[in-house]
């Protein structure tokens, strides 16, 4: 069965550097949400696709971070100009419209 | 801000013992979710609350949502070392957006991690 994956599972940069984090969600979702779980913590909400538009990004944390969908199927989150504080694990999540949502294994992403 | 606060943060016990976690808010959720996370995966939602009141079960979890839809109780029963992992509430809430379209949101709270010795 194809959940959602995220590509890839781990990431090693240096401070300063760029990234970009994938995401597949489940065929046919219409919705993407992208997450941040810090250590300890809950996910925290960063943005929400419907199709390709964003729409809503009210939980990207600074300009340094960006997320794209312009198929409306896969979304690429990209973070310019990594920080320590970026270190987290990043969760994409899938649903149908506004039903369930589908979580897949998160990408840790660790900034040195 | 935490809009969620879950308690305890910690919790271990032996296999066969009963237990309940507990998420608190100030604020009025739409429904309320559970999700239980284990080590280097995403959460899995266990169940969703809906109405003031509200008791589900599932199989050895029982959770309630309180009248005032403001927070919510899981109790699991003679658990289990399988139960090990961190559990989650989420409350959602509707989102209305300039464009016209809306979402539910889900805001998370830190989560209750759970060990379960044999």
């Amino acid at each position: 069965g194809a959940g959602v994956s995220q590509t890839p599972s781990n990431k090693v940069t240096e401070k300063g550097k760029y990234v970009e984090l994938r995401c597949d969600p489940i065929s046919g979702h219409t919705a993407l949400y992208w997450y941040r779980q810090s250590l300890g913590q809950g996910p925290e909400f960063l943005i929400y696709f419907q199709g390709t538009g964003a729409a809503d990004d009210s939980g990207l944390p600074n300009d340094r971070f960006f997320a794209v969908r312009p198929e409306g199927s896969v979304s690429t989150l990209k973070i310019q100009r990594t920080e320590r504080g970026d270190s987290a694990v990043y969760l994409c999540a899938s649903s149908l419209s506004m039903g369930t949502q589908y979580f897949g294994p998160g990408t840790r992403l660790l900034v040195l | 801000t935490q809009l969620l606060e879950q308690s305890p943060q910690f919790l271990s016990i032996q296999e066969g013992e009963n237990l309940t976690v507990y998420c608190n808010s100030s604020s009025v959720f739409s429904s309320l979710q559970w999700y239980r996370q284990e080590p280097g995966e995403g959460p899995v939602l266990l169940v969703t609350v809906v109405t003031g009141g509200e008791v589900k079960k599932l199989k050895r979890l029982t959770f309630q949502f309180g009248d005032a839809r403001k927070d919510s109780s899981l109790h699991i029963t003679a658990a289990q070392p399988g139960d090990t992992g961190l559990y989650l509430c989420a409350g959602r809430r509707l989102e209305l957006h300039d464009s016209g379209g809306s979402n539910y949101k889900l805001t998370f709270g830190k989560g209750t991690l759970l060990t379960v010795n044999p």
